[in-house]
């Protein structure tokens, strides 16, 4: 099953910034599908963090940032916090299994 | 506010079927897709198909085709999950989530998740 490619894991101090990449292929990042991003804290669902490739869902802090590129994306935290410690998912529609697909999933980690 | 609140924690015999519900209020339940994402212990997200509450269209991923029944009941604003012949390795939350409504695929409110699991 085709799936989206993330780094295991990413750290950081308090403040820095971290991005989290998401490779994709021509069927689905690079046919053009948006990418969302979801947050999973510790025994929690998911949370939609990012849609449509850069937008903020009402109430998430612009510390989140996301672009898109060719058959790539990222995600972007900015002036980390220690509560920002969870895993997060990218997401995309693929064309050739007329399903949807998640990344491999990034574990972020506050030092 | 939107939310979507799923049925108990499960337990059953590999084999046997399993079926999920969940509960939406807060919004239009016709108006917005379902979909259902399970999760493994440790393992990433995993979509597995998506009903269209307005007239009950279905799509599933290929690796649940023929395992996996999504239904609804409009007068209830209730969605279900069924999965049959299970294994141990369907041990895993199972989520609910709403398709968001302008096409762009994203999943925009999620439930709280059914912790299913298969043992002998």
């Amino acid at each position: 099953q085709s799936v989206l490619t993330q780094p295991p894991s990413v750290s950081g101090a308090p403040g820095q910034r971290v991005t989290i990449s998401c490779t994709g292929s021509s069927s689905n990042i690079g046919a053009g599908y948006d990418v969302h991003w979801y947050q999973q804290l510790p025994g929690t669902a998911p949370k939609l963090l990012i849609y449509g490739n850069s937008n903020r869902p009402s109430g998430v802090p612009d510390r989140f940032s996301g672009s898109k590129s060719g058959t790539s994306a990222s995600l972007a935290i900015s002036g980390l916090q220690a509560e920002d410690e969870a895993d997060y998912y990218c997401q995309s529609y693929d064309s050739s299994l007329s399903g949807y697909v998640f990344g491999t999933g990034t574990e972020v980690t506050v030092l | 506010q939107v939310q979507l609140v799923q049925s108990g924690a499960e337990v059953k015999k590999p084999g046997a079927s399993v079926k999920v519900s969940c509960k939406a209020s807060g919004h239009i339940f016709s108006s917005y897709a379902i979909h259902w994402v399970r999760q493994a212990p440790g393992q990433r997200l995993e979509w597995m198909g998506w009903i269209n509450t307005g007239n009950g269209n279905t799509k599933y991923s290929q690796k649940f085709q023929g395992r996996v029944t999504i239904t609804r009941d409009t007068s209830a604003s209730t969605a279900y999950m069924e999965l049959s012949s299970l294994r141990s390795d369907d041990t895993a939350v199972y989520h609910c989530a709403r398709g968001d409504s302008s096409g762009r695929h994203s999943l925009d409110y999620w439930g709280q998740g059914t912790l299913v699991t298969v043992s002998p």
